[in-house]
């Protein structure tokens, strides 16, 4: 079975300070792993993805996520927060190489940047 | 359309009522997901449509649960005899391709349909 855990609930930020958002996964073999963003009344917004390769990943916004495959996490950055980035964030994955398609989604962290 | 359309956007029901739950994908989206989120959660997986037919729908959690899409377009997911613990937003998403390995191959989620099971 795989999953995808966020361990923080809520993270506080001040703007202008850098922001990070965890995630650690457990999915068999290679995984495919993406950030997703959750405003108010609105759909989740894709971030970014990882597939394979460079192991910065850079998505929009600004945003960007380094994959670490030896401590499995896909940990979501920012060099410098906005009080507009505040919103409810999900971390996700799917392993490769299965034709898989349902992806696993943590249980979301809510990001408070304070002005 | 633009983006993934999804109605009603919010729908109250009595226990035990039957409900019908409408996606509009993106135009040319061949791939269409319908998952669940409830309160505090991330969004749980229910099936996958490719084209017309239903590739994996093992995020199904039970036979009340339903979901068509006839013409590879507009799906319908449908929910029979109503529990208050379906209460839940409904969240549908489309995408191009069969696989996660390109890049420009991600999910576009609708706003959802929030359903309340009285």
């Amino acid at each position: 079975a795989q999953s995808v855990a966020q361990p923080e609930d809520q993270v506080n930020v001040a703007e202008g300070n850098p922001l990070t958002v965890k995630c650690t996964y457990s999915v068999s073999g290679n995984p495919y792993l993406f950030w997703y963003v959750q405003y108010p009344n609105r759909g989740l917004q894709f971030l970014l993805k990882y597939i394979t390769g460079d192991n910065l990943v850079k998505g929009s916004y600004g945003f960007e996520a380094e994959f670490n495959k030896s401590q499995t996490s896909f940990h979501l950055k920012k060099p410098s927060a906005l009080v507009s980035d505040s919103a409810l964030y999900f971390c996700a994955g799917v392993p490769q190489d299965t034709g898989r398609r349902a992806l696993t989604f943590g249980s979301g962290t809510r990001l408070q940047v304070q002005p | 359309g633009a983006g993934v359309s999804q109605t009603p956007s919010n729908k109250v029901t009595e226990k035990g009522k039957y409900v019908e739950l409408r996606c509009d994908p993106i135009s040319g989206h061949t791939a269409l997901y319908w998952y669940r989120q409830s309160l505090g959660q991330g969004p749980e997986f229910l099936i996958y449509f490719q084209g017309t037919g239903a590739a994996d729908d093992s995020g199904l959690p039970n036979d009340r649960f339903f979901a068509v899409r006839p013409e590879g377009s507009v799906s319908t997911l449908k929910i029979q005899r109503t529990e208050r613990g379906d209460s839940a937003v409904y969240l549908c998403a489309s995408s191009k391709g069969k696989s996660f390995s390109s890049g420009a191959n991600v999910l576009t989620f609708g706003a959802g349909s929030r359903l309340t099971v009285l």
